[in-house]
């Protein structure tokens, strides 16, 4: 079983739906949570990130992490065609020297 | 302020071939990383660099793939002899003295190894 499993899709919406993004993981150290967005042929950029469990709101995009299923989830509402690119989860079991662990990425259209 | 530099953008080569990838961080930020982002994956980390000093390269195919970081800001990867599973992108990230969510990534150097 991988560390960290992600669901690359690809998923295709219209503009202006939410869309959910999710990954599990298995390794229950893990305390430090991000989303990165990666355009094509671009690096990824961070997005959003979270410690330990809990909600994080920005805009139009909120994170949830739930350590006691091991699954976190990224949401945006009223997506639009400018969102459309490959979103990866990363995570960590310490800031700082630990190194990230991420998923596949999920590859999202969003179609105007 | 100007982001994480890499060079070239794309290299295609014959397998047991060598090939340098070269990255400048993005000015006073201390900590480098080397990645592998194989089509349809997510980045492994290959080695970090704290100045220039190695931090973790225990991902890193030490018979094929070497990386130095002379006086603590550029760094080059190198891969010596290169294999067919080694055709991926190699992005560079840096981060102000391992913060650990403030990685900025380079745009990454797409190795293509016939």
């Amino acid at each position: 079983q991988k560390e960290v499993e992600q669901d690359p899709g690809p998923l295709s919406v219209p503009e202006g739906a939410i869309v959910s993004l999710n990954c599990t993981y298995s390794n229950s150290a893990f305390q430090y949570f991000m989303w990165y967005r990666q355009y094509s042929r671009k690096g990824p950029e961070l997005l959003m990130y979270t410690y330990s469990s809990g909600n994080k709101e920005d805009g139009r995009f909120t994170a949830q992490v739930d350590k006691s299923s091991k699954y976190i989830s990224l949401f945006i509402r009223d997506s639009q065609p400018s969102d459309s690119a490959t979103y990866l989860c990363a995570m960590s079991v310490q800031g700082g020297s630990e190194k990230l662990v991420f998923g596949k990425g999920t590859k999202l259209t969003v179609n105007p | 302020e100007a982001g994480v530099a890499q060079s070239p953008r794309y290299k295609i080569i014959e397998k047991r071939q060598s090939v340098a990838f070269w990255c400048n961080p993005i000015s006073g930020h201390a900590t480098l990383y080397w990645y592998q982002q194989i089509l349809g994956q997510g980045p492994k980390l290959l080695i970090q660099f704290q100045n220039n000093g190695v931090v973790d390269d225990s991902q890193l195919p030490k018979d094929r793939f070497s990386a130095e970081r002379l006086k603590g800001v550029d760094s080059t990867l190198k891969i010596q002899p290169a294999k067919l599973e080694d055709s991926a992108v190699y992005l560079c990230a840096s981060s102000p003295d391992m913060v650990w969510n403030e990685q900025f990534f380079g745009p990454g150097t797409r190795l293509t190894v016939l």
